[in-house]
């Protein structure tokens, strides 16, 4: 079975210029998350996806951030204007479960970003 | 909001040893609490689940135990190798997920077995 993918593996941008990252979840897998990685930390959830529709973003920054889900399968992030605090590891998971389901989540290999 | 606890310095141990990792949380208990793997440079793998009402989980030489009155949560590795070597993330579901799944991550512990 083919694990999540994300691309590209590394970026490196200047502050204030836009960058975007993909996503293509495990075939089947009803819901899609992104997370942001801070060197150190664990990950944070930045938005939720249950096939394509949003179940959180609360701690999306929404000034800055977006992110889509077109037909329920790939997704994109994108970050425009990026800010030096951006700097992090932006990781995609998918899982099977819908609501009231209690699944493990599939973590793609991640996204280092650089903002310099 | 929910605040996890896992030991910040690595833990170091020689090899054959049992490896004890520790996630403390506090405010509102868990229906359940993951643990995942993560090597440098990979997103993290999922290891073990246990709910809320169970007290042990095991998988393989992984234990989980789940202690709803101490909100702790232990994660023992027997027999430990070289190869466990990784930081080991402790994440607690949400009770603001609507139903969906969310989790919360803690910092992780980093784990060291020394041949």
């Amino acid at each position: 079975e083919a694990g999540v993918a994300q691309s590209p593996r590394y970026k490196i941008i200047e502050k204030r210029q836009s960058v975007a990252f993909w996503c293509n979840p495990i075939s089947g897998h009803a819901t899609l998350y992104w997370y942001q990685q801070i060197l150190g930390q664990g990950p944070k959830l930045l938005i939720q996806f249950q096939n394509n529709g949003v179940v959180d973003d609360s701690q999306l920054p929404k000034d800055r951030f977006s992110a889509e889900r077109l037909k329920g399968v790939d997704s994109t992030l994108k970050i425009q204007p990026a800010k030096l605090e951006d700097s992090a590891v932006y990781l995609c998971a998918s899982s099977l479960g819908g609501a009231g389901m209690v699944t493990e989540q599939f973590f793609g290999p991640g996204t280092r970003l650089t903002v310099l | 909001s929910q605040k996890i606890e896992q030991n910040s310095e690595a833990l170091n141990i020689q090899e054959g040893k049992t490896a004890t990792l520790t996630c403390n949380y506090t405010n509102y208990s868990p229906a359940y609490l993951q643990w995942y793997r993560q090597d440098p440079g990979r997103g993290p793998v999922f290891l073990l689940l246990i709910r809320e009402n169970e007290k042990e989980k095991r998988k393989e030489r992984l234990k989980v135990t789940f202690d709803t009155t101490l909100k702790q949560s232990l994660f023992h590795i027997t027999a430990s190798q070289p190869a466990d070597s990784a930081t080991y993330l402790c994440a607690l579901d949400s009770p603001f997920s609507g139903g969906y799944n969310k989790l919360i991550f803690g910092a992780g512990t980093r784990l060291a077995v020394h041949p």
